[in-house]
């Protein structure tokens, strides 16, 4: 089945510094790549998805790329603030359901 | 109120005793999930269901099963509790018509004495 690798499980940075995440999929017949956010106490949310037709989505401060060949996809968040102090899940789909990469906890230091 | 509610928010429990979860949507979806939290393993799919007639097992789903009583109703229940179910367990809806958007409830956390 598929199986989904995120590196780093822990990433500190100062306020204003900009936060990458990444992640590997194994499943190459995977279209779909969403990034959850989850804040303390909360259910994961959607933050950002990429399908594969594209390289590269932004949205305001978050933006997500994709390299299909090499079957890797990463976060990117400029400017971080203390809000996005959070767990962030990289997912793939596989035959309808999402397979989720392990969480990184990001702390955001003023 | 939320889209999607879980049932209970906490609760402890002791070894062998059996705890159903529940987990009820207004959002009108077809596809109901239940997946479970651990620290480090991040979220694992435990059952899923793509309308009320279908039940499927996904990653995990030793030691639970479930029952999907209608569009809105899906619980999730554990016959024999064990101490290595100690988790956050997560219900999560989307819409019919391929992989999108899934919409979480704010967990149950369940802890096996």
């Amino acid at each position: 089945g598929e199986n989904v690798e995120q590196h780093p499980s822990t990433l500190s940075v100062q306020e204003g510094d900009s936060a990458v995440i990444k992640c590997t999929y194994s499943d190459s017949a995977s279209n779909y790549f969403p990034w959850y956010k989850q804040e303390l106490g909360k259910g994961p949310q959607l933050i950002i998805d990429i399908r594969s037709n594209v390289g590269e989505k932004k949205d305001q401060r978050i933006a997500v790329t994709l390299n299909k060949t090499a079957k890797h996809f990463s976060l990117h968040i400029t400017e971080t603030q203390p809000e996005d102090s959070a767990v962030y899940f990289c997912a793939s789909d596989s035959w309808g359901k999402l397979q989720f990469g392990a969480g990184t906890q990001v702390v955001v230091t003023p | 109120d939320a889209d999607v509610t879980q049932t209970p928010r906490n609760r402890i429990t002791k070894t062998g005793k059996r705890i159903m979860l529940e987990c009820s949507q207004t959002k009108g979806h077809d596809r109901m999930y239940w997946y479970r939290q651990d620290p480090g393993l991040g979220l694992r799919l435990i059952y899923y269901s793509f309308d009320v007639k279908d039940i499927n097992k996904g990653e995990i789903s030793d030691g639970y099963s479930v029952s999907r009583q209608a569009q809105a109703k899906f619980s999730l229940s554990l016959e024999s509790a064990i101490p290595n179910q100690t988790a956050l367990y997560f219900c999560a809806t989307s819409g019919q018509g391929g992989t999108g958007e899934l919409f979480f409830g704010e967990g149950s956390r369940l802890t096996v004495l």
